[in-house]
Parts: C-alpha cells; structure tokens; sequence
C-alpha cells in the first residue's frame, strides 16, 4: 500500500499542551500535506511541505519532514479544545496524480 | 464564495438501487476526485479525472461510477453492484494535480435500507 501510517492512533492530552503525531510513509514524494477532520465533516487542508524541505509552520503547526526515514511529524502547539478532530497525513508520490491518505489519529483535547 | 459542495448531505439507498451523488465546485480547479471513507478508517480513492472528458480508477472503483462532462461537476453513482455502499464519500478538487492541497465538500453520508 501507497498509504501512509499515522501514529499515535489516539491522543488525548489536557489544553494547553502540545500535540505531536507522526506518519510514516513507503515511496519517494514530491510533497507530503497534512489536513484535519472534523467529526463528519469534509477534511481541510492545513499543510504543505515539499521533498526538499525540512520544516515548515504555520501559525501554532510545526511540520517536520525526513525524507531518509520516510517520516513527517505535526507539532501542534499550546493545544485548544477546539483543535480537537482527527488528523491525517497525505502524500503525494513521485510520479502519482492523487494523494494517499494515512489511517489518521484522533486527537482530543480536554479543557 | 469559492468552494466545493456536496449533496444530498444524507441518503438511504435500498438494496438494488442506484444513486448518484452529485459534486460541484466553483474553483475552477482541473482535478476533482471522489474518496470513500469508513468508521475510524482512511480515506480510499475511488475514482479522480484530470481533465473534463477523462477519469481513472482508484483502489476501489468497482461498483461505482462517474462522468465529467464538465468542469464543474463529478457526479458519483453507486450502483448496485456495490455490495458494501454504506460509508461517508467525500469529493475533492485541485489544482495542477497533488501540487498543491485539496479542497474537500462536506461530504454525503449513504446508508443502505
């Protein structure tokens, strides 16, 4: 499978804290994105960072990527209740016309 | 306002039925996709189309069915073929393919009665 493998699965943490999740993934990229769910909604696009890059933010979004270990981290920091939903990584492959979506972790912020 | 919409938000389909979802978007984006998505799983693609009068399969696009006769729109029919249709299907659009992000619609939730 193309797809990449987000981890933790779950994540509960208290507001305030920071979030960390990562995703790993199998073939070489042009980019890797990062979008949010909320529960029943449509995913929206929070991130993108390209095979050339390491790092990239955004606002309170820390992106890493390491493209020798095929992995990618999303730091949330000083996490809200509102951040609450879940989160998937999507990479766009080498020579691919579509993105492959990762299982996602849900993450839950306790106010 | 620019964006991507999705309807029905809910339908019920009975056994041996087709449906069809429909998918607009106003974005003027070239690529649309449409993914399917169960409980607490990832997101599958279907089908997706590049360009109007194109499409190609996904990982999953048997029992389902599309058509792009405009920029616009996507429509998706299920058919009934489909033996598992109940899920979440969700609808994106993008520009110069995975470059750059999707624009996903809301959603529309099928449930076999």
């Amino acid at each position: 499978s193309q797809q990449g493998e987000e981890d933790p699965q779950a994540l509960s943490i208290q507001e305030g804290e920071n979030a960390t999740m990562n995703c790993s993934y199998k073939t070489s990229i042009n980019n890797l994105q990062w979008y949010r769910q909320n529960s029943g909604r449509g995913l929206v696009h929070l991130i993108l960072i390209r095979s050339n890059e390491r790092e990239k933010h955004s606002g309170r979004l820390r992106v890493t990527l390491d493209t020798s270990k095929k992995s990618s981290s999303l730091l949330i920091t000083a996490s809200r209740a509102a951040d609450t939903a879940s989160y998937f990584c999507a990479t766009g492959p080498t020579g691919a016309n579509n993105l492959f979506f990762g299982t996602g972790t849900r993450l839950t912020v306790i106010p | 306002d620019g964006g991507i919409t999705q309807s029905p938000k809910y339908l019920f389909r009975k056994e041996g039925q087709n449906v069809t979802l429909s998918c607009e978007q106003n974005l003027n984006h070239d690529a649309m996709y449409w993914y399917r998505q169960d409980p607490g799983q990832g997101l599958r693609l279907i089908y997706y189309s590049q360009i109007v009068n194109d499409f190609q399969k996904g990982d999953i696009a048997e029992g389902y069915s599309v058509s792009r006769e405009k920029k616009e729109s996507f429509p998706l029919t299920v058919t009934s073929a489909q033996k598992n249709p109940t899920a979440f299907y969700l609808c994106a659009s993008s520009n110069q393919g995975t470059r750059h992000g999707y624009t996903f619609g809301s959603g529309t939730r099928l449930t076999v009665v």
